[in-house]
């Protein structure tokens, strides 16, 4: 089963419109954490923002921020104020922290975000 | 101010050739890793190494050796290329700070293709 599912191959938004990129994750660990990462065209892995399991407010960096709902197993990526730099392939990702993965990262396949002028 | 480096940017390879792709770091970071990304696809988890001396196997670990010699380097060694490892290849490296957030640092990535 897929540990963790991004719904969204493309999405487009308008310059400075917020957009919210869709995540959910599947664990039986208690412990965890979720990463969001962007990906631009020239193919770097840049990290954006980090939410743990056991975190009491939803985190927030900048312009971006994590709807966390963990109920639901979800964790949304926001990017407020949407810029023509933000156009990027968009990944999210889990460590399970007690698991035997030796907290190594499990990706989704992505989200491409266009910001359109 | 140079963090995870890859050599080499670009590689060909013929079926058969073997190769070393290099990874170094200058963090001083304990865990490294190596994930390969396909087309359609997130990255997948080849092999990792949690200190000097210790690697073990991730996800897709055929057709891989590695070797952590040292905190700095983690080469990763393809044996027998196959076209099946035409991907592009990532070092990332990090470390677990008090509150267990472990945040990976990625390298510049390899693009390698197999003929």
């Amino acid at each position: 089963a897929q540990k963790i599912t991004q719904t969204q191959p493309g999405m487009f938004v308008q310059e400075k419109e917020a957009v919210t990129l869709d995540c959910t994750y599947d664990t039986s660990d208690p412990s965890y954490g979720l990463f969001w990462y962007k990906q631009p065209s020239s193919g770097e892995m840049i990290f954006l923002i980090y939410q743990g399991s056991y975190d009491q407010q939803n985190a927030t960096e900048g312009r971006y921020s994590l709807n966390f709902q963990k109920a639901r197993k979800s964790a949304n990526l926001v990017i407020s104020a949407s810029q023509l730099g933000d156009s990027a392939m968009y990944f999210c990702a889990m460590r399970e922290l007690d698991s035997g993965s030796a907290r190594q990262l499990t990706f989704g396949s992505g989200t491409q975000l266009t910001v359109l002028p | 101010n140079a963090g995870v480096t890859q050599t080499p940017k670009f590689q060909v390879l013929k079926t058969g050739q073997s190769m070393t792709l290099q990874c170094a770091q200058d963090m001083n970071h304990e865990y490294m890793s190596w994930y390969r990304q396909d087309p359609g696809m997130g990255l997948r988890l080849i092999h990792y190494s949690v200190g000097a001396g210790i690697t073990d196997q991730g996800e897709v670990p055929n057709g891989y050796n590695v070797s952590r010699s040292t905190t700095e380097d983690f080469p990763l060694r393809l044996l027998s290329a196959a076209p099946s490892q035409t991907s592009v290849y990532f070092c990332a490296s990090s470390y677990s700070n008090r509150a267990g957030m472990n945040i990976q640092y990625f390298g510049a990535g390899t693009r390698l293709s197999v003929l």
